[in-house]
């Protein structure tokens, strides 16, 4: 499968900004999307970003791509411990019909 | 939250037993998909379905078969199930469209699967 990678771990203290990293392989992603997992649940649309575009904003988090690296980002601003849970970024890939590969999972913890 | 149920939530089973999860959509959306969760590794493709009684494979297929004779069904079956089946399904749709970003996909609540 494609390589999708992410560090494991992160904490945070309440109120600092956090910084989710992603890098991917494949330079054919057409959307490159942030889900949220909080325990025992399923996977939570956050955001996405087309892959011809440098930045979205939506709310506190801000997704930045820098498609030469091939490296993504999620910014939490002004994190709360609500948002202690893991997320995952994921490409969709158009030569493999839009299918999508998840990146390990960084579990975010809120520290109060 | 979109529509979608997995059932049973959560399930035991001996190595060498069939074992068949359901899913269940309300959104009437065309894709539909099957993943596996465990440590280390994300989630990962086992079987997708882009209408009634179409299908294809993911990247995790070997030892899975699934169906999908309604819309809104996807069904997953393990015809016999082993140790290193054990895992977190979700299932997941999609429109190819949607507010999420096209293609975005919704999914649903999961089943935990302990093969003994």
């Amino acid at each position: 499968g494609e390589d999708v990678e992410q560090s494991l771990f992160l904490s945070v203290r309440e109120g600092d900004s956090s910084v989710i990293n992603c890098t991917y392989t494949d330079s054919s992603s057409t959307y490159l999307y942030w889900y949220k997992q909080e325990p025992g649940a399923g996977l939570q649309l956050l955001t996405y970003i087309f892959s011809n575009m440098d930045m979205k904003q939506d709310q506190r988090l801000t997704v930045l791509l820098n498609k030469k690296d091939k490296h993504l980002s999620l910014r939490i601003a002004d994190t709360q411990t609500g948002d202690s849970a893991i997320y995952f970024c994921a490409e969709s890939i158009r030569r493999t019909g839009n299918q999508f590969y998840f990146g390990t999972g960084t579990s975010l913890t809120v520290i109060p | 939250d979109a529509g979608i149920t997995q059932s049973p939530r959560h399930k035991v089973t001996e190595t060498g037993t069939p074992v068949t999860l359901r899913c269940h959509q309300t959104e009437n959306h065309r894709y539909m998909y099957w993943y596996r969760q465990d440590p280390g590794h994300g989630l990962r493709l086992i079987h997708y379905s882009y209408g009634v009684k179409d299908t294809d494979k993911g990247e995790v297929s070997d030892g899975y078969s699934v169906s999908r004779s309604k819309t809104e069904d996807f069904l997953l079956t393990l015809e016999s199930a082993t140790s290193s089946q054990t895992s977190v399904y979700f299932c997941a749709i999609s429109d190819g469209a949607g507010q999420g970003g096209p293609g975005s996909q919704y999914f649903g609540p999961g089943t935990r699967l302990t093969v003994l």
